[in-house]
């Protein structure tokens, strides 16, 4: 099947500082991720759609600014949390669509962030 | 009215129960339906997709009722192992594309 990496599955960081999240599709092409956020005991809330070689879609309420999305390749995008804040801990999981779109997707491993 | 509405629960159940959640979505455009599982503190993984004909997978059936715009999933003879969140995934049109729209989770636990 197919196989999405993220990485890092952990991390803790000190408030003010940024963090960058990769996700990365392994065995096939992805011209969508998404990314989305989970705090605990909610939903996954979609962040941005992010398109191989295009700017990031954000939906309302997510600061572009703060969370920077770069879809470089057709099998890496990253999200960087830029002056993380304590409110910005929680679990962020990408997603991946293949090129060939069957309509489904395939789940990185997510990464929890804690910011002190 | 949220696009994609689940009963969050929780629901709980004795081992060997069947056990049925469904799932309406907003728009009637949607493409492409799917029930995934979401462990505690994990990714979520994919279940099964669903279709209109329905579609069984062990003791698991989804189902899809477009004219009513709902998902069904039915659990049989339920496991311990069964126990986590289930959430249905609705592709959505949005911009001229389709944007996956999750649900909240159902919760289901099963006890011996």
């Amino acid at each position: 099947g197919a196989v999405v990496s993220q990485h890092p599955s952990w991390v803790i960081c000190k408030s003010g500082t940024s963090v960058k999240i990769e996700c990365r599709s392994l065995d096939f092409q992805a011209t969508t991720m998404f990314w989305y956020r989970q705090f605990p005991k909610q939903s996954l809330m979609l962040m941005a759609t992010s398109n191989e070689g295009s700017k990031a879609t954000y939906e309302q309420g997510v600061e572009k600014d703060k969370f920077l999305i770069n879809h470089a390749s057709l099998t890496l995008s990253t999200l960087t949390v830029t002056s993380a804040h304590p409110e910005d801990s929680s679990f962020y999981i990408c997603s991946a669509r293949p090129t060939r779109n069957t309509g489904e997707l395939f789940f990185g491993e997510g990464s929890r962030l804690t910011v002190l | 009215r949220k696009e994609v509405e689940q009963d969050p629960g929780p629901f709980n159940v004795p081992e060997g129960a069947t056990v049925a959640f469904n799932c309406t979505y907003s728009n009637s455009a949607s493409q492409s339906f799917f029930w995934y599982r979401q462990d505690c503190r994990k990714e979520p993984k994919l279940l099964m997709s669903v279709y209109s004909s329905g579609n069984e997978d062990g003791r698991f059936t989804a189902q899809l009722n477009r004219a009513s715009q709902y998902i069904s999933l039915l659990i049989r003879d339920s496991k311990l192992s069964d126990s986590a969140t289930y959430l249905c995934v609705v592709n959505m049109p949005s911009g001229g594309s389709y944007i996956p729209t999750f649900g909240r989770g159902t919760s289901l636990i099963v006890h011996p």
